[in-house]
C-alpha cells in the first residue's frame, strides 16, 4: 500500500532533550516536507527536500533539522526541543515537487514538549 | 509571498443542509489552488485541486469548488452535508509564482450535527 508513515505517533519529552521524528514513504517520491499543524495557524512548512541531500528552509525552520540521505527517508531533528515546539507534526511527499503533483501526507506525530 | 485567507473559523450544520466554505488568496499570476480535508484523528487528504480549464471543479465526496479569478476566490461547496463530513477543510496555494512550497489557510472546522 503507498503511504507516509511517521515514527512515533505520539510523544512526550521534556525541554532540550534531542529528538528524532522518522519519516518514510514507499512511492519513489523525490519531494519531501514537514509541517507543523497549530490551532488557529494551520499548516506551517518547516523544510522541504527536493531530492537526496537536497534540502531548504520552510516557513518556520528554527529549531529544528533535517537530512535526506536516502529518498525514502527523512527525518526531523530537534536538538534542543522547547515547549513553542508543542505541536501537531506531518510528513508529506510528492512525486516531483511540482506545484501540480498531490501531496500525500503522513499520519502525524502529536509532540509535547513539557 | 501568496496568502490564504479562510473566512470562516468554525461552521455547524444540520445533515443535508448546504455548505459553502470561503477561500480567497492574494497573488495574481498563474493559480493553483487546492483543498485538503482532514479528518477527526487522521492526516490530510486532497479533496480537489484546480490548475486551469473548467472554473468548476469537482472532487472526492460529492465536494466542488468554482474559481472566480475577479474575485480571488475558491469556495469549497457541498449541496446536502453529512455527518461523515465533519472534518477540518483547508485551502492551500502555491507560496509564490513556481514554488513548490504550500501555502495554506488557517483551517475551517465544520460540525455537521446529524
Amino acid at each position: 500500500e503507498a503511504q507516509v508513515t511517521q515514527n512515533p505517533r505520539y510523544l512526550i519529552t521534556v525541554t532540550g532533550k534531542k529528538l528524532t521524528v522518522t519519516c518514510s514513504q514507499n512511492m519513489n517520491h523525490e519531494y519531501m516536507s514537514w509541517y507543523r499543524q497549530d490551532p488557529g495557524l494551520g499548516l506551517r512548512q518547516i523544510y522541504y527536500s527536493m531530492n537526496v541531500e537536497v534540502t531548504d528552509k520552510g516557513d518556520v525552520p528554527e529549531g529544528y533539522k533535517v537530512s535526506r540521505k536516502e529518498k525514502r527517508n527523512f527525518p526531523l531533528i530537534l536538538e534542543s526541543p522547547s515547549p513553542n515546539q508543542t505541536s501537531l507534526y506531518f510528513c508529506a511527499s510528492s512525486l516531483g515537487g511540482r506545484v501540480t503533483d498531490t501531496q500525500y501526507f503522513g499520519p502525524g506525530t502529536r509532540l509535547t514538549v513539557l | 509571498a501568496q496568502s490564504v485567507s479562510q473566512h470562516n473559523h468554525h461552521v455547524i450544520l444540520s445533515e443535508a443542509a448546504s455548505l459553502e466554505l470561503g477561500c480567497n488568496y492574494s497573488y495574481g499570476g498563474t493559480v493553483n489552488l487546492f483543498w485538503y480535508v482532514q479528518y477527526p484523528g487522521q492526516h490530510l487528504q486532497l479533496l480537489l485541486k484546480y490548475f486551469s480549464g473548467d472554473p468548476l471543479v469537482k472532487g472526492i465526496k460529492g465536494f466542488e469548488a468554482e474559481f472566480i479569478k475577479s474575485k480571488f476566490s475558491f469556495n469549497l461547496r457541498k449541496p446536502s452535508v453529512q455527518w461523515s463530513d465533519t472534518a477540518e477543510y483547508f485551502c492551500a496555494v502555491p507560496s509564490g509564482a513556481g514554488s513548490y512550497q504550500l501555502t495554506f489557510g488557517k483551517g475551517t472546522k465544520l460540525s455537521v450535527i446529524p
